[in-house]
């Protein structure tokens, strides 16, 4: 049972064009939502998370819109530069757990200069 | 500033033999630890995690095993490898309370399974 779901699997955008990637989830005791930002042969690094008590989170050209409603979250990069050419992975923590992560299956983003 | 290595960052081994990976944390004590493994091109699955020096919780049975033999580092082991081992593991740490919420992953060691 995949717990957060990713989409699209992968995507292409043009250098400068807004990058959209989509995120939901199932279990309602999620309660943290980092984003992480993964190289080839690297591990993953955070990119930026938000809490489920906000419903936007900014951190330069990377904006998280959160829904707790519809158990839906997106990451959008605005300006797209060919070294955001990465996978990304959304993840979920649940309350008072072991810190915990539940991973979704990624999101491959390659940006064309 | 806190630092994490993690050995080897390859191996190539061959099903039935025994492995050991390791993962060292540098600057902080005490912190939580994680082993994940990583399908090539495939979403990250938490292992084994440690709160503490001897004490470690399985996640998911892999036929691996995990252990915490000093404050700062983890170990992952099997004494037997299957084919479905092969992959990328990862060790993270993190912080425990209120709002520590983040994981700092490794380099990562990739692993080949023939």
């Amino acid at each position: 049972q995949q717990q957060v779901r990713q989409s699209p699997q992968s995507l292409t955008v043009w250098e400068g064009e807004t990058a959209i990637l989509n995120c939901s989830y199932e279990n309602s005791a999620f309660d943290y939502f980092p984003w992480y930002q993964q190289f080839p042969g690297e591990g993953p690094a955070l990119l930026i998370s938000i809490l489920s008590v906000s419903n936007k989170k900014e951190d330069g050209r990377f904006t998280i819109f959160f829904n707790k409603r519809e158990k839906k979250l997106s990451l959008h990069i605005a300006d797209s530069q060919p070294g955001d050419s990465a996978t990304y992975f959304c993840a979920a923590r649940e309350t008072g757990g072991n810190n915990k992560l539940t991973f979704g299956q990624g999101t491959v983003l390659s940006v064309i200069p | 500033a806190q630092t994490i290595h993690q050995w080897p960052v390859a191996e190539i081994k061959a099903v039935g033999s025994p492995l050991s990976l390791g993962c060292t944390i540098k600057g902080k004590s005490s912190p939580n630890l994680y082993w994940y493994w990583q399908a090539t091109g495939g979403t990250l699955q938490q292992l084994f995690y440690s709160i503490t020096v001897g004490q470690v919780e399985s996640v998911v049975q892999l036929n691996l095993s995990a252990s915490r033999p000093k404050d700062d580092q983890f170990i992952l082991s099997t004494e037997k490898l299957l084919l479905s081992h092969s992959g990328f593991y990862l060790c993270a740490w993190s912080l425990w309370g209120a709002g520590q919420n983040t994981l700092y992953f490794g380099a990562g060691t990739r692993l080949s399974v023939l």
